[in-house]
């Protein structure tokens, strides 16, 4: 069993609707959860990370962590065409331990 | 300015040959790793290295051997490829363990 459980997806959703993705965690001795985005054919981008349990915003992104469900959570409001990528969410204890990424198109 | 710079960007080359992939940030981070994407888009560190000493190495074939003549550099040279090495290699930097970032990769078919 991996570590750090994504659904790879496809996602397809309409311009303007809210994205929702999600990773699963078995390693307690994770500390700090990030959110990668990746365009195609081109190197992961740090796009949130955060620490505690609960949430935190940067404009139309969310990301939320429940540590007691070891389960992570993105959130895109007002998806663009321009969010069309695959999303990687990442966790580390010495290392950074990835999932597997979730390809989402979002359809003009 | 490109922050995390990989040469070369693609490499074709025969099974047993030897290669390099070459790193360079300009971040002044002191913490430099080497992941491997396979063609499933699974992202896996290979190494890491924090002022050009290895502090993670993660069961990686001895073949693969990296160096880092100083904290801006870290290469990789990868002895007797196997069709199994084709991938893409992303070098990546930080000065912390969660804000780590991505050069474009470099993908490598081995034939």
């Amino acid at each position: 069993q991996k570590e750090v459980e994504q659904d790879p997806g496809p996602l397809s959703v309409p311009e303007g609707a809210i994205v929702s993705l999600n990773c699963t965690y078995s390693n307690s001795a994770f500390q700090y959860f990030m959110w990668y985005r990746q365009y195609s054919r081109k190197g992961p981008e740090l796009l949130m990370y955060t620490y505690s349990s609960g949430n935190k915003e940067d404009g139309r992104f969310t990301a939320q962590v429940d540590k007691s469900s070891k389960y992570i959570s993105l959130f895109i409001r007002d998806s663009q065409p321009s969010d069309s990528a695959t999303y990687l969410c990442a966790m580390n204890d010495y290392k950074l331990s990835f999932g597997a990424g979730t390809t989402v198109t979002v359809r003009a | 300015d490109t922050a995390v710079s990989q040469t070369p960007k693609y490499l074709v080359t025969q099974m047993g040959n030897d290669k390099s992939i070459k790193c360079e940030q300009n971040l002044g981070h002191d913490t430099m790793y080497w992941y491997k994407q396979d063609s499933k888009k699974f992202l896996k560190i290979m190494f890491s290295y924090n002022n050009k000493e290895l502090i993670i190495n993660e069961t990686v074939p001895n073949r693969f051997s990296p160096k880092s003549p100083d904290k801006a550099h870290l290469n990789l040279h990868i002895n007797s490829l196997e069709l199994g090495d084709s991938a893409v290699y992303f070098c990546a930097s930080s000065h912390s363990p969660e804000t780590q970032y991505f050069g474009p990769g470099t993908r490598l078919l081995v034939l």
